[in-house]
């Protein structure tokens, strides 16, 4: 089936290990993104990406890295999982789409993450 | 001051009751969107707005560029719609899809 999809659902770090939540997507989107979310507020950006090899940082982007060698994947890495990591993270895709268009965004189903 | 704010924070409604869930912006934008986040946690995209109203079923999104106000209303709710709705902006200079700046959501809860 067509879609995005998210993995982990669930983790848990230690202090200073370091792990890759996978994002995939097969509907050929260029735009792909990390957010995360924390009690009390919305959604931010980490990292995204408007087509193979191309990233940026978005707001919160301190503590992680990402890469985007396929159009397919767009993988975000913990270095060194700090208590402050510790969140729900989405992975978004969408066509980089015109505002009139009725192109939507994808979300994946979410990873909860607690650092230790 | 967060640039998207929306309102209430929180609504209950009666089942049947039309619903109206507001959204103001401070940043110039390209593109609106209202969001659905299920009690499971899934986000699911309702709308995207740049100017008008769409509407799709019983949700109704419209927008006014000229207030920075867009409101999203449910006709005739049901105890399936409850969840929570989120409003994202993305902010001119980018894509309808690019770096979303987005609301802390309304929490609705349909009672039976």
């Amino acid at each position: 089936n067509a879609g995005i999809t998210q993995t982990p659902k669930f983790q848990v770090l230690k202090t200073g290990q370091s792990m890759t939540l996978q994002c995939a997507q097969d509907m050929n989107h260029e735009y792909m993104s990390w957010y995360r979310q924390d009690p009390g507020m919305g959604l931010r950006l980490i990292h995204y990406s408007v087509g193979a090899g191309i990233t940026d940082q978005g707001e919160v982007p301190n503590g992680y890295n990402v890469s985007r060698s396929t159009t397919e994947d767009f993988p975000l890495r913990l270095l060194s999982a700090a208590p402050s990591q510790t969140s729900v993270y989405f992975c978004a895709s969408s066509y980089v789409a015109r505002p009139w268009s009725n192109e939507k965004l994808f979300f994946g189903s979410g990873t909860q993450l607690s650092v230790l | 001051k967060n640039e998207v704010e929306q309102s209430p924070q929180n609504l209950t409604a009666q089942e049947g009751e039309f619903i109206t869930i507001n959204c103001s912006y401070s940043v110039g934008i390209s593109a609106l969107h209202w969001l659905q986040q299920h009690p499971g946690g899934g986000i699911v995209s309702l709308f995207m707005l740049s100017s008008g109203k769409k509407k799709h079923g019983r949700l109704i999104a419209t927008i006014n560029i000229q207030e920075k106000h867009s409101s999203l209303h449910i006709t005739a709710s049901h105890p399936r719609d409850s969840a929570v709705y989120i409003c994202a902006v993305a902010p001119l200079g980018g894509g309808a899809t690019n770096k979303l700046i987005f609301g802390t959501g309304t929490l609705l809860a349909v009672q039976p």
